[in-house]
């Protein structure tokens, strides 16, 4: 395994619901990613916080909701998704940002269904 | 832009045989690295190999080399003696120094067949 741990690994929630997708990483790193996965398209990131605050935030709709309460955790609340919000979410930590950092560890996804 | 293809979706290998997958990617950058991940199904993405853009030695671990061109921004990933835990999908990637964000491509889906 990776260090990079993430609950739930599945789920599937209504467009009226509101639900956290959760990432822990246990390897001290001080970057953690939200990336989104759709089949035949390249990863889309979400977010990246660095040293628990957030640095980059690519356009996602305000349907998703980061947070990073500690350098070890990492959360993305979920209110009022759309069908074509259904993908896997994956969470990465590295040692430092970007290019410093040169390697990203990822968890193993919450395949999200929206129904 | 900063962009990675991968133009092989599927593709298939006979056990303990050699397969290359094919990345091309597009950066005005001149340092960054370069990188190839794995995704088996149902498990974890984990780093297979590394290539730094300023080192002309191709990178190797173990079965996995790559076959590095910067000026043709080529970035293929051979896989040699291929083995049934080979099959994946196979994600290139990199980074510049410049910017902070790896960039993906839409992956490969490498299986191996007995």
């Amino acid at each position: 395994e990776t260090g990079v741990t993430q609950t739930p690994r599945h789920l599937v929630m209504g467009m009226t619901n509101k639900k956290s997708l959760k990432c822990e990483q246990h390897l001290g790193h001080n970057a953690m990613y939200w990336y989104k996965q759709s089949a035949k398209k390249p990863l889309e990131l979400m977010f990246v916080y660095s040293l628990e605050e957030r640095v980059e935030n690519n356009s996602v709709p305000s349907r998703f909701s980061p947070e990073c309460p500690n350098s070890s955790h990492l959360f993305l609340h979920l209110h009022t998704l759309q069908p074509e919000d259904s993908a896997l979410y994956l969470c990465a930590s590295s040692q430092a940002w970007g290019f410093k950092s040169n390697e990203q560890f990822f968890g193993p996804g919450t395949r999200l269904t929206v129904l | 832009a900063q962009t990675v293809t991968q133009s092989q979706p599927e593709m298939s290998v006979q056990e303990a045989e050699t397969v290359t997958l094919s990345c091309t990617y597009d950066t005005s950058e001149n340092n960054y690295y370069l990188f190839w991940y794995k995704q088996p199904p149902s498990r974890q993405m984990i780093l297979v190999i590394r290539q730094e853009a300023y080192k002309q030695q191709n990178a190797t671990e173990n079965r996995f080399s790559v076959n590095f061109q910067k000026a043709a921004k080529s970035f293929s990933l051979k896989i040699s003696d291929s083995q049934l835990g080979d099959t994946a999908m196979y994600f290139c990637a990199f980074v510049t120094n410049t910017g902070n964000q790896f960039y993906f491509g839409t992956g490969t889906s490498l299986t191996v067949i007995p």
